[in-house]
């Protein structure tokens, strides 16, 4: 069965800043991969996937993450950090193609302080 | 534009007490899912339906029924309530080609059960 490791459960960053927030995962076969976000009393919002092709994927926000295979990790970026990017990310992976079960790693709560 | 809705938003119950959670999408969406999501451990699928009238369980449903007569409905029931089903329910719901859709989320329904 698939699996996702948030190994942060808090991350801190100056506004201005880069971020990053780590993810990695285990699936028997081709990882696909997601990023959402959680902002209080409210549900996940997709940010962004990786389903195939190139390494590096753009998604909403300004938000990026960079698909290693080697290391299987989905990391999550932003090149400048904004006070309104505080909130609750959430990784998660489904096995590709027949996976109808999607698992979702614990959560890392991002501060953006200004 | 109302996406996934969830009723009710807040709730509390007696230990052994009934009740039903419902979910309505609008976006024609084949597949959904229930989930919970406790502290520190991010979100567990409880049961998911492929389609109308199918059902399917997931990580973590002992305790839950749930049932898709709609295409746009998706019912979770607890029979008798339990203290440890204390949590925030979020139901999703996605596409069904292939696995690469990401999920649409309600904004949960906060339960307690005392």
């Amino acid at each position: 069965a698939q699996s996702v490791a948030q190994p942060e459960d808090q991350v801190n960053v100056a506004e201005g800043n880069p971020l990053t927030v780590k993810c990695t995962y285990s699936v028997s076969g081709n990882p696909y991969l997601f990023w959402y976000v959680q902002y209080p009393n409210r549900g996940l919002q997709f940010l962004l996937k990786y389903i195939t092709g190139d390494n590096l994927v753009k998604g909403s926000y300004g938000f990026e993450a960079e698909f290693n295979k080697s290391q299987t990790s989905f990391h999550l970026k932003k090149p400048s950090a904004l006070v309104s990017d505080s909130a609750l990310y959430f990784c998660a992976v489904r096995e590709g193609f027949v996976g109808n079960d999607m698992r979702f790693g614990a959560g890392t709560r991002l501060t953006v302080k200004p | 534009n109302a996406g996934v809705t969830q009723t009710p938003k807040f709730r509390v119950l007696k230990t052994g007490q009934s009740m039903t959670l419902l979910c309505a999408q609008d976006m024609n969406h084949e597949y959904m899912y229930w989930y919970r999501q406790d502290p520190g451990m991010g979100l567990r699928l409880i049961h998911y339906s492929v389609g109308e009238g199918t059902t399917a369980k997931g990580e973590v449903p002992d305790g839950y029924n749930v049932s898709r007569l709609k295409k746009q409905n998706f019912l979770l029931g607890l029979e008798s309530a339990a203290p440890s089903q204390t949590s925030v329910y979020f139901c999703a719901s996605s596409f069904r080609q292939y696995s690469n859709q990401p999920q649409h989320f309600g904004d949960g329904t906060r339960l307690s059960i005392l």
